[in-house]
């Protein structure tokens, strides 16, 4: 069974340049978790999406932040207009029930604004 | 007060010894628990669940502790690969039913 998966590992934007971030879950998964990981910090729940719903956003920045996850393909970060302050690990995780079930991460992209 | 709380450490812990450390949570009505472990600028990964009843896999023993308002994790016969940081999960509380991941504890095994 393929894991979670994400892409692109690492990417570097410059300030104003918009990011997208894409996350695969694991088969048979259909909740999807992001998380923003700052330098020597903890990690900060962004957003909770089931196919095609956004089910809490109540960790997202309320500009420039979008997330969806579209009934085919992954889920899908978005940030626009990014600044130095967005750079970070993202990690996605998925589960195959409810926020309340385990949750499985993908190995991160790491957004470097320069 | 934080809503989940961990002692940063770092614990450093010789090899072949037991460690513990707690996580304390603030709402009595939380429901689900975990510990994942994270090394260092890689994904965290699940290390158990946290049941009422406590749970045991291999050298890892993990209790809830509700009166107290936390849970535990025990690491016997520690080695080397343990060093990392491990974290508590504690979901299920609130109408928003949030996640949140406590900052972390660092345990550093040495030799």
């Amino acid at each position: 069974n393929a894991g979670v998966m994400q892409n692109p590992r690492h990417l570097v934007r410059r300030r104003g340049q918009e990011a997208r971030l894409r996350c695969s879950p694991m088969k048979g998964h259909s909740h999807v978790y992001w998380y923003r990981q700052l330098p020597e910090e903890g990690l900060k729940f962004m957003v909770y999406l089931q196919k095609e719903n956004i089910i809490d956003e109540s960790g997202m920045p309320k500009e420039r932040f979008s997330a969806e996850f579209p009934k085919e393909g992954p889920s899908i970060l978005r940030i626009q207009q990014v600044v130095r302050g967005d750079s970070a690990a993202y990690f996605c995780a998925s589960s195959y029930r409810d926020r309340d079930s385990e949750q499985y991460f993908g190995p991160g992209t790491r957004l470097t604004v320069t | 007060r934080k809503e989940v709380e961990q002692d940063p450490g770092p614990f450093n812990v010789p090899e072949g010894a037991t460690v513990a450390f707690n996580c304390t949570y603030s709402n009595s009505a939380s429901q689900s628990f975990f510990w994942y472990r994270q090394d260092c600028r890689k994904e965290p990964k699940l290390l158990m669940s946290v049941y009422s009843s406590g749970n045991e896999d291999g050298r890892f023993t993990a209790q809830l502790n509700r009166a107290s308002q936390y849970i535990s994790l025990l690491i016997r016969d520690s080695k080397l690969s343990d060093s990392a940081t491990y974290l508590c999960v504690v979901t299920g509380y609130s109408n928003a039913s949030k996640i949140i991941f406590g900052s972390g504890t660092r345990l550093s095994i040495q030799p």
